[in-house]
């Protein structure tokens, strides 16, 4: 079965530490997301990519870097990560040629910096 | 600024009744709406989508209207059991494929309860 798998499903840093979070589809899917999502708003998309070893900007790409080192995997890396970035991470994939770009969502990573 | 704006924030049901979820957007142009269900600590799940001007969808017991000229959709949920109990996300998609960009409502919260 299609699925777009996410580790860890939640992690603790430090301030100032290094976080990377991994995403795996078998979807077959060229698109891949990295979304955030913060308690009353929306999801908001950081990274995407529609290419392995190509990655695009989102909305809020600061303070975030993107890894996609094949179609299957893409990262997301907070090389210094700080007190604002803790929240829910989401990644998706979607596939150029469905119905209405539906993109398939991970089950989220629960990201808290202390 | 917001673009998707749903209502009510949070909804409580009880077992067997009916609800109707509001989604408000100034997203242009609005090429379809998705409605998504995100279980707690899960991903995004599509419900359907919406594509046409005047449009109506019907999936099992969620059914949902859309007016673009209006920019405003509906999720109905009929005889609403305890597993419906989720967030529901309303998700305006500027393009039709792959290469547009997705605008997010924060969701509106639904319990039900026995």
């Amino acid at each position: 079965e299609a699925a777009v798998t996410q580790s860890p499903r939640s992690k603790v840093a430090v301030t100032g530490g290094k976080v990377t979070l991994s995403c795996h589809q078998t979807n077959n899917h060229d698109y891949m997301y990295w979304y955030r999502q913060d308690t009353g708003h929306g999801l908001r998309l950081i990274h995407y990519s529609y290419v392995a070893d190509s990655t695009e900007k989102g909305d809020i790409p600061d303070g975030y870097k993107a890894s996609r080192p094949s179609q299957e995997n893409f990262s997301l890396i907070l090389e210094l990560a700080s007190l604002s970035q803790t929240a829910v991470y989401f990644c998706a994939s979607s596939g150029l040629g469905d119905n209405y770009a539906e993109q398939f969502f991970g089950p989220g990573t629960r990201l808290t910096v202390l | 600024k917001t673009q998707v704006e749903q209502s009510p924030q949070s909804l409580v049901v009880r077992q067997g009744e009916n609800c109707v979820l509001q989604c408000n957007y100034s997203v242009t142009p609005d090429n379809h709406l998705r409605w998504f269900k995100q279980d707690t600590g899960k991903g995004l799940v599509s419900l359907t989508v919406l594509v046409d001007q005047k449009d109506k969808t019907s999936n099992g017991r969620y059914s949902a209207t859309l007016d673009k000229d209006a920019k405003h959709s509906t999720l109905h949920i009929t005889a609403t059991l305890l597993d419906d109990t989720a967030t529901y996300i309303c998700v305006v998609g500027d393009r039709g494929s792959a290469l547009g960009r997705l605008h997010f409502g924060a969701g509106t919260q639904l319990i039900v309860i026995p």
